[in-house]
């Protein structure tokens, strides 16, 4: 009974490097957002994604950062060239279909830490 | 655009406490509103949910109903005990839409 896996589950990076977060939505879901909360903030909106296909990423930066969610393998949140402001935990979820009354479900996030 | 406004915290009770988390929302049309549960360290983990006006969200003696008069969605506990220690979220999806928009989250700590 998997739920939603993301890892790592702690990442620390150097400015300048990039970092790679991975996502596995729960069986028989092909629904995956991303979300990014701050310290001591709620979260935000960042990507909505469908196999293969970006459906909004109105909460994406408008540089450095990317989505995807191949055919086959996890979805992906890369973020080139960190900068301190990019600590953050970041959470991924999933849902079966993508109306507005059906409930998403969250992994446990990936806390992304900045040198 | 939809917003969500949540009591400001942190809210410090003792155990058997009656709970209340006030949740105000702003969107056009029917949203869907639900409660999250954030435990340290930890993703969200839906708490309970409605989906139409009057509507009753229960799960584990919280409730919050759905009342379109006021654009709020209040979550209420009679009595609390200290495993409730956690963050609580307020969210809504906006009608025709999939992402969730978030209130600033509540800290509830309960004391023995």
């Amino acid at each position: 009974n998997a739920g939603v896996m993301q890892n790592p589950r702690h990442l620390v990076r150097r400015r300048g490097q990039e970092a790679r977060l991975r996502c596995s939505p729960m069986k028989g879901h092909s629904h995956v957002y991303w979300y990014r909360q701050l310290p001591e903030e709620g979260l935000k909106f960042m990507v909505y994604l469908q196999k293969e296909n970006i459906i909004d990423e109105s909460g994406m930066p408008k540089e450095r950062f990317s989505a995807e969610f191949p055919k086959e393998g996890p979805s992906i949140l890369r973020i080139q060239q960190v900068v301190r402001g990019d600590s953050a935990a970041y959470f991924c979820a999933s849902s079966p279909s993508g109306t507005n009354n059906q409930p998403q479900h969250f992994g446990d996030g990936t806390r992304l830490s900045i040198l | 655009g939809n917003s969500v406004t949540q009591m400001e915290g942190p809210v410090t009770l003792s155990e058997e406490a009656f709970l209340t988390i006030n949740c105000t929302y702003t969107a056009t049309g029917y949203p869907s509103l639900f409660w999250y549960v954030q435990y340290p360290g930890e993703g969200l983990q839906l708490l309970l949910k409605a989906t139409k006006a009057d509507d009753k969200g229960s799960n584990k003696g919280f409730e919050a109903t759905y009342r379109k008069e006021t654009t709020s969605f209040h979550l209420e506990k009679g009595s609390v005990q200290v495993s409730d220690s956690a963050v609580y979220f307020c969210a809504l999806t906006a009608q025709g839409a999939q992402k969730l928009v978030f209130g600033q989250g509540t800290r509830l700590t309960i004391n023995p």
